[in-house]
């Protein structure tokens, strides 16, 4: 089946650092992808639409010049997390869409982010 | 806007015990949904899906079925593995799968030997 992998699976950094995790589709092609966020005990809440070649487009209420994401090949795509505070402490997941078939929506395992 | 609310866990199990996870949605259109499931340490996986009112979806002994009338999808199965143990999540799109899904907060189900 497909394959996404994100990395790393867990990150601490200091605040007022920034952090970039990167989403790979393995053995497919995504043009495009999603990016997630989950605090414990809730829902996956989606912060942005990742298309490869173009800007990424934000869910209300997400800081673009934030959480800068970069789509920028076929199977990759990162999100970088500017100046963190502890507030975005939280579970970052990827997933990326197949283009053929049902265009099925294949998940990463997650990115444990915690800022000190 | 369009929501999923499924019941609250921990669900907790004997092995080969009926499961059922109740899900309900709110929607302004037609949404296709979902139940997606994920192992420790793993990604979401789809399990199984629905895409009009009737249709039943099912998968490794699981099965649900979209009820326009009752807005629901409740994930059901009749005799649950201690492998079945994970974290189920009901969600909907309403552009069948490929474009914004919607979750629901995700039921943790522990099945004991």
């Amino acid at each position: 089946g497909a394959v996404v992998s994100q990395h790393p699976s867990r990150v601490i950094c200091k605040s007022g650092t920034s952090v970039k995790i990167e989403c790979r589709s393995l053995d497919f092609q995504a043009t495009t992808m999603f990016w997630y966020r989950q605090f414990p005990k809730q829902s996956l809440m989606l912060m942005a639409t990742s298309n490869e070649g173009s800007k990424a487009t934000y869910e209300q209420g997400v800081e673009k010049d934030k959480f800068l994401i970069n789509h920028a090949s076929l199977t990759l795509s990162t999100l970088t997390v500017t100046s963190a505070h502890p507030e975005d402490s939280s579970f970052y997941i990827c997933s990326a869409r197949s283009q053929t078939g049902s265009y099925e929506q294949y998940f990463g395992p997650g990115t444990r982010l915690t800022v000190t | 806007g369009d929501s999923v609310t499924q019941m609250e866990g921990p669900v907790t199990l004997s092995e080969e015990a009926f499961l059922t996870i109740n899900c309900t949605y709110t929607a302004t259109g037609y949404p296709s949904l979902f139940w997606y499931v994920q192992y420790p340490g793993e990604g979401l996986q789809l399990l199984l899906k629905a895409t009009k009112a009737d249709d039943k979806g099912s998968n490794k002994g699981f099965e649900a079925t979209y009820r326009k009338e009752t807005t629901s999808f409740h994930l059901e199965k009749g005799s649950v593995q201690v492998s079945d143990s994970a974290v189920y999540f009901c969600a909907l799109s309403e552009k069948g799968g490929s474009e914004k899904l919607v979750f629901g907060k995700g039921t943790k189900l522990t099945v004991n030997p």
